[in-house]
């Protein structure tokens, strides 16, 4: 149980368009999913943390207006990254939590972004 | 900020040998560290965890170490094999329940684990 998904796993897009991530979770109802970026050889990065039904709460140095979050369901929360640069090129990974058992984060399999 | 690293950024070893990853950390009203494998490509994997009442656990082929007294965590496998080459993350849970960050993981920088047959 506990499986965390995402779509796609890869795409590629041209540099100023925008492009969304999904994050699923499959057989849990997740009240918290955070997004992390990870750049080649380095470590996971947490850019937001998002709970259903409330805005997001984003990282200092990340634009929320650029990494646009939305938590609509218990199961489904989307990254939107508007006017996408070859530097947003990079590994983003989401995980999921449930309530009542906070600590235990599960992770999807990550979206490879590649912006040219 | 706070911060998790780690001393050794690579690490070789020959099929069947044990390996010791290690991890520093700074944050010491941390009390929840885990341990995840992420392979090239895919999501962090969960591969053991440990919380700050505790100095040792144990799973299958696997073993963490927490000593509190020098905030550091190493985590241990038994009889590597090629299979565990990956990258190793610690992590941690510095926020308690009720916070607003409550659940915010720091991950450290990780080690390549190399496995060789």
């Amino acid at each position: 149980g506990a499986v965390v998904s995402q779509h796609p796993s890869w795409v590629i897009c041209k540099s100023g368009t925008s492009v969304k991530i999904e994050c699923r979770s499959l057989d849990f109802q997740a009240t918290t999913m955070f997004w992390y970026r990870q750049f080649p050889k380095q470590s996971l990065m947490l850019m937001a943390t998002s709970n259903e039904g409330s805005k997001a709460t984003y990282e200092q140095g990340v634009e929320k207006d650029k990494f646009l979050i939305n938590h609509a369901s218990l199961t489904l929360s989307t990254l939107t990254v508007t006017s996408a640069h070859p530097e947003d090129s990079s590994f983003y990974i989401c995980s999921a939590t449930y309530q009542g058992f906070e600590d235990e984060q599960y992770f999807g399999p990550g979206t490879r972004l590649t912006v040219t | 900020g706070e911060s998790v690293g780690l001393h050794l950024p690579t690490l070789s070893v020959q099929e069947g040998d044990n390996s010791i990853i290690n991890c520093a950390y700074s944050n010491s009203a941390s009390d929840y560290f885990i341990w995840y494998k992420q392979e090239s490509g895919k999501g962090p994997q969960f591969i053991i965890d440990i919380r700050s009442n505790m100095d040792k656990r144990q799973g299958q082929r696997v073993t963490v170490l927490l000593n509190k007294t020098v905030k550091h965590l190493s985590l241990q496998i038994a009889a590597t094999q090629p299979g565990d080459s990956a990258v190793y993350f610690c992590a941690e849970n510095g926020e308690e329940a009720g916070g607003t960050s409550y659940g915010k993981l720091t991950f450290g920088q990780g080690t390549i684990l190399t496995v060789h047959p």
